[in-house]
């Protein structure tokens, strides 16, 4: 079964409106990352936060362990932030990765 | 510059031929791994490394061999191609550790088999 969980699918929002990404894990975890893909691109990792809130510039990420859920915010969202976003969990002695299916982001002006 | 290089980027393939994905990574990480992803998904693993010379299987590696010859080099190799292994292929490096296990990631191979 899926052992990540992304939500929502799909966001369509207005340039300037905040966004707000869910990632939810089945299982225990060592570490957890936020990717984001360029359509059609590569993958660049956004945050590694395996617990508590991290911030860069108008994204935050906050990861609570103990109720295995993380969510990345995105303030005063810009065209340029269209694209899609995945999670990916680390478990295991060996920290194998888990992704999500990922949510993907359209920004209109 | 790029740490993770793929090659080739694009590749149609005819079923049943052979196809070699390579990932040269420079940065000196020993844990290498391909990921597999289909439109609309997310990432798949199907082969990863963490020493040279061995490799390990991921979660779908049925119909795909891996060979981790040095540090730097990993590849992926499809004996038989089938049209179900059309997908963008993904390589990607990390240190390994799960208190710093960032993944760095390679532009992609999309293979199309026809």
């Amino acid at each position: 079964g899926q052992q990540v969980q992304q939500s929502p699918t799909s966001l369509v929002l207005q340039e300037g409106e905040n966004a707000e990404l869910q990632c939810n894990f089945s299982t225990s975890l060592n570490s957890m990352q936020w990717f984001y893909q360029r359509p059609g691109g590569s993958l660049v990792s956004v945050f590694y936060n395996p617990s508590g809130t991290k911030q860069s510039g108008r994204l935050t990420s906050t990861t609570v362990i103990k109720e295995r859920r993380s969510s990345l915010h995105i303030s005063s969202s810009q065209i340029t932030d269209s694209g899609t976003y995945l999670c990916a969990m680390g478990r295991g002695s060996n920290n194998r990765i888990f992704f999500g299916d990922g949510t993907q982001l359209v920004v209109k002006p | 510059e790029a740490a993770v290089t793929q090659s080739p980027r694009s590749k149609v393939a005819v079923t049943g031929g052979k196809v070699t994905l390579s990932c040269h990574q420079t940065n000196n990480h020993d844990y290498m791994y391909w990921y597999r992803q289909d439109t609309g998904h997310g990432l798949r693993l199907i082969h990863y490394s963490y020493v040279a010379d061995s490799t390990e299987k991921g979660d779908i590696p049925d119909g795909y061999k891996a060979s981790r010859p040095s540090q730097e080099n990993f590849s992926l190799i499809l004996e038989l191609a089938s049209l179900s292994q059309t997908a963008v292929y993904f390589c990607a490096s990390s240190d390994g550790r799960p208190s710093g296990n960032t993944l760095y990631f390679g532009e992609g191979s999309r293979l199309i088999v026809v």
